[in-house]
């Protein structure tokens, strides 16, 4: 059963706009979670992190959105970069060393 | 930085043959992950290793196993292929973290492994 879920296959959106990537999670005892971005033949690379304690954490044009109470969190882009297409994925962990991925979203950003 | 390293980029092998897939890190790292990565399924863990010869089952182990005789080395073993473990491959390291938050994995290039 899949403990985190991105329901959205795919995202295109337009250079310079915001990019909004969600995902889901079913499990309340997660308490930190990630954001991968990956490029094809490549392994996914760390972006961005929040722990459960924060509700919010920015790193450059990156920001995640974390809400406990409806167990979602979001990655916003802003302004988007072609080189942003991707496949991103957002992990889960509970205090643990071993995360759950979820499915990916395919970002396009067209020029 | 961090190094992941995946013995191949591409493997064919037959149905039925043995498969090592190996990984090496330079970072001195604990923890050690292999994953699959399959369409519409996202990344999902085989096996993962938190020390040398220690090693715990993920969400898929069955058909896979795994050996870890040094600290920066951690082979994926498949016993029997067979053509439904035709997939890419995904080693990944990360420090261990006792208490706390996890520490971010880093992972490798990838194997794409395709069995016939």
């Amino acid at each position: 059963d899949q403990q985190v879920k991105q329901n959205s296959p795919s995202l295109s959106v337009q250079e310079g706009r915001i990019s909004i990537l969600n995902c889901d999670y079913t499990n309340s005892m997660f308490d930190y979670f990630l954001w991968y971005k990956k490029y094809p033949a490549e392994g996914p690379t760390f972006l961005i992190s929040i722990s459960s304690i924060k509700d919010k954490n920015e790193d450059g044009r990156f920001t995640v959105f974390l809400n406990k109470s409806a167990k979602h969190l979001s990655l916003h882009i802003v302004p988007s970069q072609p080189g942003d297409s991707a496949v991103y994925f957002c992990a889960a962990s509970s205090a643990g060393n071993q995360f759950y991925f979820g499915t990916g979203t395919s970002l396009t950003v067209i020029p | 930085d961090v190094k992941v390293t995946q013995s191949s980029r591409y493997l064919v092998k037959r149905t039925g043959e043995k498969v090592f897939l190996e990984c090496v890190q330079d970072m001195d790292h604990e923890n050690m992950f292999w994953y699959r990565q399959d369409p519409g399924l996202g990344l999902r863990l085989i096996y993962f290793s938190y020390d040398v010869k220690m090693k715990e089952k993920g969400d898929i182990p069955e058909g896979y196993s795994v050996s870890r005789e040094k600290k920066e080395r951690f082979s994926l073993i498949l016993e029997s292929a067979s053509t439904n473990q035709t997939s890419m491959y995904l080693c990944a390291s990360s420090l261990i973290n006792p208490v706390g938050s996890p520490y971010e994995q880093y992972f490798g290039p990838g194997t794409r492994l395709t069995v016939t």
